[in-house]
């Protein structure tokens, strides 16, 4: 089955943290990206990875990382997180099949205290 | 700038027809995308739009007007769990792999 696996679906943590949101994708995509929803301002782009060792910045890339090391995953990494991180996460991906539509991972709820 | 706009929010009765509007404003264009998503739950895929017109899938169908940077999603015989939020998404540009913009969503709420 098709499927994009995020892990955890809850995380609760303290500002400044180190934390990572694992993404990975048994489709053969390509293209990976994350989003951060925020009621009010929808989903916002932070990074994206067009292939392996590609990657770039969405609209609010600040306070995070990605790295692309193999094609099945797309890591998100918070260095220090702070409240206003606090949001719910989306790793999508992209690629042949709904005409590139995205196919979206279950979901993050970070919560910075 | 790049901007998507739909309504907040619809109502609509169970069993009615309800359509949900999108204009767009971005420097390219790759297609018209529309996603549902229920509450606590991620977006899915719903249709996909190139050309000018009506694509039908069941229940849904999408519309384009490429020329008037406008498109609709409709529903028909509508359904409680059609209640959820729907957003248009348009790629700002005119490739493939260019960056996927979302509009805010439209929360449709059915009533009984």
């Amino acid at each position: 089955e098709a499927q994009v696996t995020q892990n955890p679906r809850y995380l609760i943590t303290v500002t400044g943290k180190k934390l990572t949101v694992t993404c990975s994708q048994n489709m053969n995509h390509e293209y990976m990206s994350w989003y951060r929803q925020d009621p009010g301002l929808g989903l916002r782009q932070i990074y994206y990875s067009m292939n392996v060792e590609v990657t770039d910045k969405g609209d609010v890339p600040e306070g995070y990382k990605v790295s692309r090391k193999e094609k099945r995953n797309f890591p998100l990494i918070l260095e220090s997180p702070s409240p206003n991180q606090t949001s719910l996460y989306f790793c999508a991906t992209s690629g042949e099949g709904d005409n590139y539509g995205y196919t979206f991972g279950s979901g993050t709820r970070l919560t910075v205290v | 700038g790049q901007s998507l706009e739909q309504p907040s929010e619809v109502t609509a009765v169970e069993g009615a027809i309800v359509q949900i509007n999108c204009t767009y404003q971005t420097s390219g264009f790759y297609g018209l995308s529309w996603y549902q998503q229920h509450d606590g739950g991620a977006p899915t895929f719903l249709s996909y739009n190139a050309l000018d017109g009506l694509e039908e899938t069941g229940r849904f169908s999408s519309f384009l007007s490429r020329s008037d940077s406008y498109g609709y999603l409709l529903l028909q015989e509508l359904q409680m769990k059609d209640s959820a939020s729907y957003f248009c998404a348009v790629r700002d540009g005119w490739n493939r792999d260019d960056k996927i913009i979302f509009g805010k969503g439209t929360r449709l709420h059915i009533l009984p």
